[in-house]
């Protein structure tokens, strides 16, 4: 059981550019979650999925977001034209639909200039 | 709407003085409240998870309790590795986690 693991843990960029980051679960778990943490503030939840299908997304995710999970495995979350505001810890958990408890990654650290 | 509510926001503590964390919450239906550790730079770390009221759980020196509009997280004879911030979530009748915003502990030797 190797954890979940998160591609890249740092990412800067400028302003409008575009950015994607990739999860890879702890195998066999079909839920993966994403969330977002900024400094002195717990993890907010953005969107999960149940092997493929993309089943919840918090109304905060704008459309300049987005995120798939083609095969069921690993996940990707794009963010489009990014903003200052979008500098965050972006943070990848997954879990089994029978215990959901959600083992979290090491995050990827986005800062946008 | 969920409310995690984490008290206090900071504690500092001599090595082997114990304390407690509290972690409030108001949902309509409580699947689960969840104890997670996280270092600095690094994603949370499960810790514990409590269904109902009454019921309790220990991990070396962290002993978690639950009631039916809090948590708390007792501290027994904390060590400087114990320095960590102490995130609380709740999980309502769907699946995502909400947390409270931490308790940040240091302990000194």
């Amino acid at each position: 059981d190797t954890g979940v693991s998160q591609n890249p843990r740092h990412k800067i960029t400028k302003r409008g550019q575009n950015v994607t980051f990739r999860c890879d679960p702890i195998s066999e778990h079909n839920r993966l979650y994403w969330y977002r943490q900024t400094l002195g503030q717990g993890p907010e939840f953005l969107t999960y999925f149940q092997n493929e299908a993309q089943l919840e997304k918090s109304r905060l995710l704008s459309d300049r977001f987005s995120a798939e999970r083609p095969k069921g495995s690993f996940s990707t979350l794009e963010i489009q034209r990014t903003e200052q505001g979008d500098s965050a810890m972006y943070l990848c958990a997954s879990s089994l639909i029978a215990t959901d408890t959600q083992y979290f990654g090491p995050g990827t650290r986005l800062t946008v200039l | 709407e969920d409310q995690v509510t984490q008290s206090p926001e900071a504690l500092r503590l001599q090595e082997g003085e114990s304390s407690s964390l509290n972690c409030s919450y108001t949902v309509s239906g409580l699947r689960g409240l969840f104890w997670y550790r996280q270092d600095p730079g690094k994603g949370p770390e499960f810790l514990f998870t409590l269904y109902s009221a009454g019921e309790e759980k220990e991990k070396e020196r962290l002993k978690a309790t639950l009631t039916k509009k809090e948590s708390f997280l007792h501290i027994t004879a904390p060590k400087p590795e114990d320095s960590a911030t102490y995130l609380c979530a709740v999980q309502e009748y769907g699946n995502k986690l909400v947390f409270g915003a931490g308790t940040i502990l240091r302990v000194k030797s």
